[in-house]
Formats: structure tokens, sequence, C-alpha cells
């Protein structure tokens, strides 16, 4: 149990152009989840909080407008990255959050998303 | 801010030999404190939470809250070890944002 999916796993894109990543958590509904972006061979940092029927809170210096999130469902967050650039290629990861109470709460990652924009 | 240093990128040990992965973290509050890993070609996962107290694959993780460190720690790696370790730092519990180290690459030579 606790499987989370993304789709697609990579995806090549023209500058200029939008691309849609999805997160699904397939055996558990998730009312929070997060999205991550991850350089090659640095960290993971986080971009957005996703919560479901709300808006998306950001992190400081990511542009809500340039990564819009969508949390409609229970199951499912989307992460759209509008009129990307070159600047835009990364690893992209979401999580999403299994409420066993209190601190035992527990992120479960999906797989990533290779994101390259020529 | 609170910030998570893992200060080796990669660590080399042999089989058999111990382990000790370094954590150190900058935060005011009380947080909490999670060892992540990531096998080859596969997904993040939780190794560890400082709360649960347990050892999982033989890893051992306390808390300092002295030296503000989260040492993981193994008595005799494996082969099966060779994974990259991340360190990370939330605020009121595992549903909550994580801050991630910078990570460590683990390298069990025979």
């Amino acid at each position: 149990g606790a499987v989370v999916s993304q789709h697609p796993s990579w995806v090549i894109c023209k500058s200029g152009t939008s691309v849609k990543i999805e997160c699904r958590s397939l055996d558990f509904q998730a009312t929070t989840m997060f999205w991550y972006r991850q350089f090659p061979k640095q960290s993971l940092m986080l971009m957005a909080t996703s919560n479901e029927g709300s808006k998306a809170t950001y992190e400081q210096g990511v542009e809500k407008d340039k990564f819009l999130i969508n949390h409609a469902s229970l199951t499912l967050s989307t992460l759209t990255v509008t009129s990307a650039h070159p600047e835009d290629s990364s690893f992209y990861i979401c999580s999403a959050v299994i409420l066993a109470g209190g601190s035992y709460n527990e992120q479960f990652f999906g797989p990533g998303t290779r994101l390259t924009v020529l | 801010a609170q910030r998570v240093t893992q200060p080796e990128k990669l660590l080399s040990v042999f089989k058999g030999a111990p382990v000790e992965l370094k954590c150190n973290y900058s935060y005011s509050g009380s947080p909490e404190l999670f060892w992540y890993v990531q096998y080859s070609r596969q997904r993040l996962q939780l190794l560890l939470r400082h709360i649960s107290r347990e050892s999982i694959k033989g890893f051992t993780a306390d808390l300092n809250k002295g030296e503000t460190s989260f040492h993981l720690k193994k008595p005799f790696a494996q082969e099966e070890d060779s994974a990259m370790y991340y360190c990370a730092l939330s605020i009121g519990g595992g549903g909550n944002k994580l801050t991630f180290g910078t990570g460590t690459q683990l390298k069990v030579e025979l």
C-alpha cells in the first residue's frame, strides 16, 4: 500500500509551451501533497504545499503563476509548468501524506518526472 | 529558517565496517528529524524518524539536541546499503513540509 504515482515519468517540450505533471495517491486519500524540485546531484527543494480544495501554498522564491498547482481531488494533484524555459528543466517529485495521527503522519514519494525544455 | 547540513557528499566504506552518516541541523524550536534513503533507480523512502527510536535495517539515529545532530549509524555495512541518504527536518511531524539536506552517497565496497 501507500503508492504514489507520477505521470509522465519524463517529458521533453519546446520552450514556451506548458507541461502538466500529475501526482496520484493510488490506494489512499491525501488531503495534502507536496511538490519538490531536484537539480542534478542536489537535494530536494520544496516548491509548494498542495491542499485539496484550497489554494496551494508556495515557498519563497517560487513563482505561483509559473508553477500552477491544482489539488482537485483527494487522490490527484497536478503541477503545470507554464511557458516553460530551459531553466525549468529539472526533476520534479511529489509526495502525498498519510494521516496516521500527529507526529506519525508520513509522506510517500512519487518516482519523479524528468522535464527537459529545449 | 531551518537548515539541514550533511557535510559528506560521498562516503565509501568496506563491507563489514561501521558506518556513520553525519547530519546537523539548525532550528530554534523542537523539530522532528528523519532519514530518507534512495536506492538506485528507486523512489525516496523513509528509513527512520527520531521519535520512533527504532532500528531499521540495522541503522539507528539518535537526536542530540545539544549538538543539534542526528547522525545515522550502522555497526556493520552491507553491500545493499549502498544508496543516497538524505537527512530531513520537519516542524510539526512527518506530514508537514520537509527541509532536506544535500544528501550523502554511501558506497559499500567488497
